[in-house]
């Protein structure tokens, strides 16, 4: 079946450093690519989004990139604060078939201060 | 503001009993979706309703069931509960429209005695 992998599982880093996080997926209908974040106690909530016929997308710290051949998207936070220290998870959701979303396992980052 | 919301934040009930999750969203989302949520498994989808009456199965739909009579409600029921479904359930919503992200609610922490 579909599924969607998602390393490291554990990040840590120091403030001001990088932080990435790489998924791959396995299903080729999948379209579209959100990554939300979960901080402890709250709810998943989406921090940025990339489609299918795009391959890069930046939202002032975030970006994303995307190789649809490839079947890898992935989270970069540049200039990590400690606020940035959540559970991050990816997810690929298919075009047809009720848009099913999968997500990953979830990637816990620790930014050190 | 959007809203999903679930009706319990915690929930014990006893081995064998029927559970039922509830959850309503604000939205006039035509996909719903249910989640377990478990460390190092991320969210893993139980199943998902794509219009009224509609349901498909996720990947670990054993031992539950869901009912969706109303657009905005989304059920998920344990027909008989277990220890193994101890775990934390979310719910989600989204819009059928392309490109468009999940809502979460608060989840449920359910735990089974």
């Amino acid at each position: 079946g579909e599924n969607v992998e998602q390393h490291p599982s554990t990040l840590s880093v120091q403030e001001g450093d990088s932080a990435v996080i790489k998924c791959t997926y396995s299903d080729s209908a999948s379209n579209y690519f959100p990554w939300y974040k979960q901080e402890l106690g709250k709810r998943p909530q989406l921090i940025i989004d990339i489609r299918s016929n795009v391959g890069e997308k930046k939202d002032q710290r975030i970006a994303v990139t995307l190789n649809k051949t490839a079947k890898h998207f992935s989270l970069h936070i540049t200039e990590t604060q400690p606020e940035d220290s959540a559970v991050y998870f990816c997810a690929a959701r298919r075009r047809t078939g009720g848009f099913k979303t999968i997500f990953g396992a979830g990637t816990r980052l620790f930014v050190k201060a | 503001d959007v809203k999903v919301t679930q009706s319990s934040r915690y929930l014990v009930k006893r081995t064998g009993e029927k559970v039922f999750l509830e959850c309503v969203q604000d939205m006039d989302h035509e996909n719903m979706f249910w989640y377990r949520q478990d460390p190092g498994l991320g969210l893993r989808l139980i199943y998902f309703s794509y219009d009224v009456k509609m349901k498909e199965k996720g990947d670990i739909p054993e031992g539950y069931s869901v009912s969706r009579e109303k657009k905005e409600r989304f059920s998920l029921i344990l027909e008989s509960a277990s220890t193994n479904q101890t775990s934390m359930y979310l719910c989600a919503s989204s819009s059928r429209a392309p490109n468009t992200e999940a809502f979460f609610g608060q989840g449920t922490r359910l735990t089974v005695v």
